[in-house]
């Protein structure tokens, strides 16, 4: 069965600092990962996924995520946050051509002016 | 488009009380989910559809019930409400098998038993 691992519960980081949310996965096979942010009283919003190809995926509002087989390890990461950035973040995971979604606890993100 | 649209927002339940969560979408997508979404237990799937009268259960269907009728709707039924389902409830579709398999959410259904 495929897992999923946020390790902090919450992340701050200062206004134009680099800022990076971590997620290592436990999957069959190849994996799909995604990163989907969530933003109050809103549902889930997709960011970035990757399938195959370059271990950088590049997606929404700037923000970049790289995949690392070895570590089994898919961080999510933005050059310069945003206070607009601050929000909830779930790295979820599917083996190839599973219909299902694992899904991360999620971090909340902190972006301090 | 509207995409995905979950009727009614908020709603509160008594014991025993049943009631079901309204999703639809108008992108054509063939599967759909419903989760819930407990504080600091990120989501968790009940039941999905892999296309009109296809279900399958996810890993916390206990209490729920499903249907899909057409490609459009995916109601979510909850017989005897308990205490313990009081959550935040998703529904989410996704195009079928390929590369493009990003699930697209509703806003949610608050739900409290009380």
């Amino acid at each position: 069965a495929q897992s999923v691992a946020q390790p902090e519960d919450q992340v701050n980081v200062a206004e134009g600092n680099p800022l990076t949310v971590k997620c290592t996965y436990s999957v069959s096979g190849n994996p799909y990962l995604f990163w989907y942010v969530q933003y109050p009283n809103r549902g889930l919003q997709f960011l970035l996924k990757y399938i195959t190809g370059d271990n950088l995926v590049k997606g929404s509002y700037g923000f970049e995520a790289e995949f690392n087989k070895s570590q089994t390890s898919f961080h999510l990461k933005k050059p310069s946050a945003l206070v607009s950035d601050s929000a909830l973040y779930f790295c979820a995971v599917s083996p190839y051509g599973n219909n299902r979604l694992a899904f991360g606890k999620g971090n909340q993100v902190v972006v301090i002016p | 488009n509207a995409g995905v649209t979950q009727t009614p927002k908020f709603r509160i339940l008594k014991i025993g009380q049943s009631m079901t969560l309204q999703c639809t979408q108008d992108m054509n997508h063939n599967y759909m989910y419903w989760y819930r979404q407990d504080p600091g237990m990120g989501l968790k799937l009940i039941y999905y559809s892999v296309g009109a009268g296809i279900t399958d259960k996810g890993e916390v269907p206990n209490g729920y019930n499903v249907s899909r009728s057409t490609t459009e709707d995916f109601p979510l039924r909850l017989e005897l409400a308990a205490p313990s389902q009081t959550s935040v409830y998703f529904c989410a579709s996704r195009r079928g098998t390929g590369r493009n398999q990003a699930q697209h959410f509703g806003d949610g259904t608050r739900l409290s038993i009380l």
